[in-house]
């Protein structure tokens, strides 16, 4: 399966607005209309915060927004709270119906 | 509200097999594909099976194909995980996800997840 580059972590103050990458290719990415994004706390059941590359579920924050362009996905977290500081993947669906995860992004919050 | 509870990990030798088990409830189960995503400590999500609404459609990772079965029972409203020959690499908490649709495209809801550690 394809792998997806994400950087290792990303900080920021609160308040602030931080945007984390997800970098693909045409087979993934840039070819699919299926790109999330999950939250998760270590020993917490990780949560959909954006579906669709853009969706927001319902109870989702509207802190939290997602795009596309081309090969590369990103997350925006805007007024930036403590809660936010987590892990943070981004998934895209590939051929046959497989997803495949970033690596996974840590959010810290200064 | 969604709930899924994962149950049947442990600690298990090299090459034995363990079955794990997820109970659903608070949705129409047959109406969405699931999947099993694991996690190995200190590492990032890895998608491991996914078994359409119906079961006729498995799909598996290249890492467990051959040895890892996913399968159905929509009258218990429960996914398993049957995982032989297991390696030590296959250490990892297990989750349980539910698809948004019935064939597979993404996850949204996730259950807690077992801890399965495979170990001499």
């Amino acid at each position: 399966q394809s792998a997806l580059t994400q950087p290792a972590s990303v900080s920021g103050s609160p308040g602030q607005s931080i945007t984390i990458s997800c970098t693909g290719t045409s087979s993934d990415i840039g070819g699919s209309d299926y790109v999330s994004w999950f939250q998760h706390h270590p020993g917490r059941a990780p949560k959909l915060m954006i579906y669709d590359v853009s969706n927001r579920p319902s109870g989702i924050s509207n802190r939290f927004s997602g795009s596309k362009s081309g090969n590369t996905a990103s997350l925006t977290i805007s007024g930036l709270q403590a809660e936010d500081e987590a892990d943070y993947y981004c998934s895209s669906h590939i051929s046959n119906s497989i997803p495949v995860f970033g690596p996974g992004t840590k959010v810290t919050v200064l | 509200q969604v709930q899924l509870v994962e149950s049947g990990g442990g600690v298990v030798q090299p090459g034995r097999s363990l079955r794990l088990s997820c109970a659903a409830s608070g949705f129409t189960f047959i109406n969405y594909a699931m999947h099993w995503v694991r996690q190995a400590p200190g590492k990032g999500l890895e998608w491991v099976a996914l078994i359409s609404y119906d079961g006729n459609n498995k799909y598996y990772a290249d890492s467990v194909k051959g040895r890892f079965t996913i399968s159905r029972d929509n009258s218990k409203n429960a996914v398993y995980l049957q995982m032989n020959s297991l390696r030590a690499e296959d250490t990892a908490v297990f989750y349980c996800a539910r698809d948004r649709t019935r064939r597979g495209t993404e996850a949204d809801y996730w259950g807690q997840g077992t801890l399965v550690t495979v170990s001499s």
